[in-house]
This record gives C-alpha cells, sequence and structure tokens, in this order.
C-alpha cells in the first residue's frame, strides 16, 4: 500500500497561473482533506470531502475549489494564484465517520511569484 | 469554532530526559484529541490519540493525559531519544457529524544527544 500519495512534490507558479493538485489513497477511505500548513500556523483545513460526491467549505476555502473525482482521487484547484497562496498542501484520507485518524500523504510545496 | 493553543513553541531537552507539550482547547463537545509528529519534509504522522472517555492513554514512551474539566491535554516523552526531534501538532474534533480537525500551532522539540 503506498497509503496518500500528492503530485507534484514541488512547484513553481507565476501569479495569475493556474494548476492541479492531485492526492489519491489506496486505502479505501471514505473521506479526504486538503490542508495548507504554514511556518507558525500549524495545519489549517481548505476543503474536505466526507464521502465521494461531496465536498464541503472547511477553514480557509478562499482561491480554491476541489473535485472528488472517484473514491480514490480528491483534487485540489488554484483558478489564479497568488503570493499568498505560497505553502506546503498535505492531502488526508480518514476511514470515513468522525474521530478516525487521518492519514496524511508527503505534501507538495507551491510557492507563487 | 474551536480554538486550540499549544504551549511551548520550541523546546529543547537532554537526550534521556522527558518533554511534555500541553494543549488547551475551547469547544467542550471536542472529543476526539490526536497528536502528530511531523519530521522535516514530510507530512504528519499520527504517534497517539485520546477520546474523550479515556483520562490517560500510553504506548511505550509515549503518554497522553486528558482533563476534560479544564479542557486541556498533554503529551508526554518519557527517555527521549535524538530520533524524538520533529514537530509535533495536537488536534481537537468536536464529534459526531464533525469531519474537521483543528490542530495547534506546533512544538519543534529538539533532543541533544
Amino acid at each position: 500500500n503506498a497509503g496518500v500519495t500528492q503530485t507534484p512534490k514541488f512547484q513553481v507558479l507565476k501569479t495569475g497561473q493556474s494548476m492541479t493538485l492531485q492526492c489519491a489513497q489506496d486505502m479505501n477511505h471514505n473521506s479526504m482533506y486538503w490542508y495548507r500548513q504554514d511556518p507558525g500556523m500549524g495545519l489549517r483545513l481548505i476543503y474536505y470531502s466526507a464521502s465521494e460526491g461531496t465536498t464541503d467549505k472547511g477553514e480557509v476555502p478562499n482561491g480554491y475549489n476541489v473535485s472528488r473525482l472517484n473514491k480514490r482521487e480528491f483534487s485540489l484547484r488554484l483558478e489564479s494564484a497568488a503570493p499568498s497562496q505560497t505553502s506546503v498542501y498535505f492531502c488526508a484520507s480518514s476511514h470515513g465517520q468522525n474521530q478516525e485518524t487521518q492519514y496524511f500523504g508527503p505534501g507538495t510545496r507551491l510557492l507563487v511569484l | 469554532g474551536e480554538n486550540v493553543e499549544q504551549h511551548p513553541s520550541t523546546l529543547s531537552v537532554q537526550e534521556g530526559d522527558s518533554a511534555v507539550i500541553k494543549c488547551t482547547y475551547s469547544d467542550s463537545a471536542s472529543n476526539y484529541f490526536p497528536w502528530y509528529k511531523q519530521e522535516l519534509g514530510k507530512g504528519p504522522q499520527l504517534i497517539i490519540d485520546i477520546r474523550s472517555n479515556v483520562g490517560e492513554k500510553k504506548d511505550q514512551r509515549i503518554a497522553v493525559t486528558l482533563n476534560k474539566t479544564a479542557k486541556h491535554f498533554s503529551l508526554h516523552i518519557t527517555e527521549t531519544q535524538p530520533e524524538d526531534s520533529a514537530v509535533y501538532f495536537c488536534a481537537a474534533s468536536s464529534g459526531a457529524g464533525s469531519y474537521q480537525l483543528t490542530f495547534g500551532k506546533g512544538t519543534k522539540l529538539s533532543v541533544i544527544p
């Protein structure tokens, strides 16, 4: 089992460019999450998908969109990147009910110039 | 919403000594409290968690205590080793129907050989 995988590992964008961060899990989990991590800020939830076909906003959703493509895959899209979106992005998954362990991917480092 | 405060932000201990990290939470409905360890360049990994019907949980050198009345929980690492050096995050979940973990801002632990 690979667990949670993310692509790309690192990306540099210019302001205004768009990109999609990909996430996949092979643990047959129902729920998936996108977080961003900034220095001194901990992990903040951007969007989550409680189950296939549903998505909901987290704490910091502005400037992002998500797609739950199927049970395995959950993508995060930046339509018009801004320097404030420079961050490390983590995808996570869990079995699906509340209180369940979230398993994290290795992260995508994004630099917006 | 939930607010999680974590202290200290940095902690240095001598190898073999104990380390304690403390977190407080604001939402009395929170009932799941995981702790994650994040090594440099990697995603967070769950090391231990506790649910609100339990006051203490141990796993080898790691223990977590929960005081629901005071709304705080702590991570205790005994006999610290250099490989314990990492950033540790506490988190809280509000349970039933909630898929959101609210994270503390992290504690950078350095174990000095």
